[in-house]
């Protein structure tokens, strides 16, 4: 079965400087990935994904994450955190099998020092 | 504009009654979702159903139950069988079909708090 793992539960970065989440899984087969937030009390946005191809995606806010097959990893990175980025983050993996289903990490919880 | 609306966004409810949580999308998704968030545990999906008149259990079913007689439509009823309900719900839709895993599109949640 796919699995998520998202080893760091907080992380508290200062306002301008660079982040990394991390993100590993675990998926027999090509993985479908995604990168969502989630603002406090609010649904998922998503940031960004990837399925194949560049192993190095752009999304929105000026997220980027990068796709490292031998590492089973799929970390989120921003060069400049600015305070509006506090929010929880989510990793997701796709299933092909059976009803477009993702599995989701546990989340990471970003604070932004001013 | 399209999206997904839940409502309400906030549910009280008494232990022992049974509470409807609606979940509406104008995306013309074939596929929808419920998912339960806690804190510290991420997203469990609850049901999913892929095209209208189908729909099948998720990791944590029990408890719950669900219909879906529309395609916009996807409402989850919370039993009085879910021991542990006070939760955030999640109903989320996408497109289907044999491309690969498509991207979910989440509404805004509904928080349920059993008193």
């Amino acid at each position: 079965a796919q699995s998520v793992t998202q080893p760091d539960i907080h992380i508290t970065v200062s306002e301008g400087a660079s982040l990394e989440l991390r993100c590993n899984y675990s998926y027999g087969a090509t993985p479908y990935l995604f990168w969502y937030v989630q603002s406090p009390g609010q649904g998922l946005q998503l940031l960004l994904k990837y399925f194949s191809g560049d192993t190095l995606v752009q999304g929105i806010k000026g997220f980027e994450a990068e796709f490292k097959r031998s590492q089973s990893s799929f970390n989120l990175r921003k060069p400049s955190v600015h305070w509006s980025d506090a929010a929880e983050y989510f990793c997701a993996v796709g299933e092909l099998a059976g009803g477009n289903k993702l599995t989701f990490g546990t989340g990471t919880q970003l604070k932004v020092e001013l | 504009d399209g999206g997904i609306t839940q409502s309400p966004k906030y549910l009280f409810r008494k232990e022992g009654q049974n509470v409807t949580l609606s979940c509406e999308q104008n995306l013309n998704h074939d596929a929808m979702y419920w998912y339960r968030q806690d804190p510290g545990q991420g997203l469990r999906l609850i049901y999913y159903s892929q095209i209208v008149n189908d729909f099948q259990k998720g990791d944590i079913a029990e408890g719950y139950s669900v219909s879906r007689e529309k395609k916009e439509s996807f409402p989850l009823t919370v039993t009085s069988a879910q021991k542990n309900p006070t939760a955030f719900y999640l109903c989320a839709s996408s497109s289907a079909g044999p491309a690969g895993v498509n991207e979910q599109f989440f509404g805004p949640g509904t928080r349920l708090t059993v008193l």
